[in-house]
């Protein structure tokens, strides 16, 4: 059974960097049966693709949040990561990270990690 | 891309039946066959119920099945049990980025 758990910290200064790790067992992120996102979901709204990457590291982002993205991956640990750069209280949500089957489901997800944006 | 639609709450008896509708656009919902229904007990992971709009996973109870007319999806939850209670969510793929749209999710009651 594949799990993934989110880590990092649950707050962050406005105009600093939100960093969050991805820590996958059950199976290799090196896998090329798979990507591997992230989604965001602020209260009160829908959820939000974010981005993902393929084991060549090959990524894709979200064209809203594009220009402060970051997802990496850390094949090593098993892991991939998130950074946004220059973070705002809008960026305050729950994470979540997620593994991608055929580009088009999503089909394991990790519990969510919330990140608060604030002074 | 705009999210998708979906009503806030629904409600039903134990043993009942209720649906879930998922309203997009032909650029989405109408356009692909790749429909996914998540049920999420807070403060745990998201779970696959449907995939590909009618799919089930191999361990989701018969109970739950998909559907597709138009742009609409809809999840249906047969003999409802007290376990069912939980927020449900529809995704689409929408064939360009950002590739996925979600609905605001679906307050699922037992009564």
């Amino acid at each position: 059974q594949v799990q993934l758990q989110e880590s990092g910290p649950g707050l962050v200064k406005p105009s600093q960097t939100l960093s969050l790790t991805c820590s996958v067992s059950g199976g290799s992120i090196n896998s090329g049966d798979y990507y591997w996102s992230w989604i965001r979901h602020p209260a009160g709204k829908e959820l939000e693709w974010i981005g993902r990457i393929w084991t060549s590291g090959a990524t894709i982002y979200n064209p809203s949040l594009a220009s402060r993205v970051t997802i990496s991956l850390d094949t090593s640990k098993n892991q991939f990561s998130l950074t946004l750069s220059s973070a705002i209280a809008a960026d305050t949500a729950v994470y979540y990270c997620a593994r991608l089957v055929d580009v088009r489901l999503f089909d394991y997800w990790g519990q969510g990690t919330p990140v608060t944006v604030s002074s | 891309q705009s999210a998708l639609t979906q009503p806030a709450s629904v409600s039903g008896s134990p043993g009942q039946s209720i649906t879930i509708s998922c309203t997009g656009t032909s650029s989405d919902v109408g356009a692909y066959n790749y429909v996914s229904w998540y049920q999420h007990h807070p403060g745990k992971a998201p779970k696959l119920m449907i995939y590909a709009v009618t799919n089930r996973p191999s361990d989701i109870s018969n109970r739950f099945s998909g559907s597709k007319s138009g742009n609409t999806a809809s999840l249906t939850i047969s003999g409802l049990q007290a376990e069912d209670e939980a927020d449900y969510y529809c995704t689409s793929y929408t064939g360009i980025n950002p590739y996925y749209v979600f609905g605001p999710g679906t307050k699922v009651t037992v009564l």
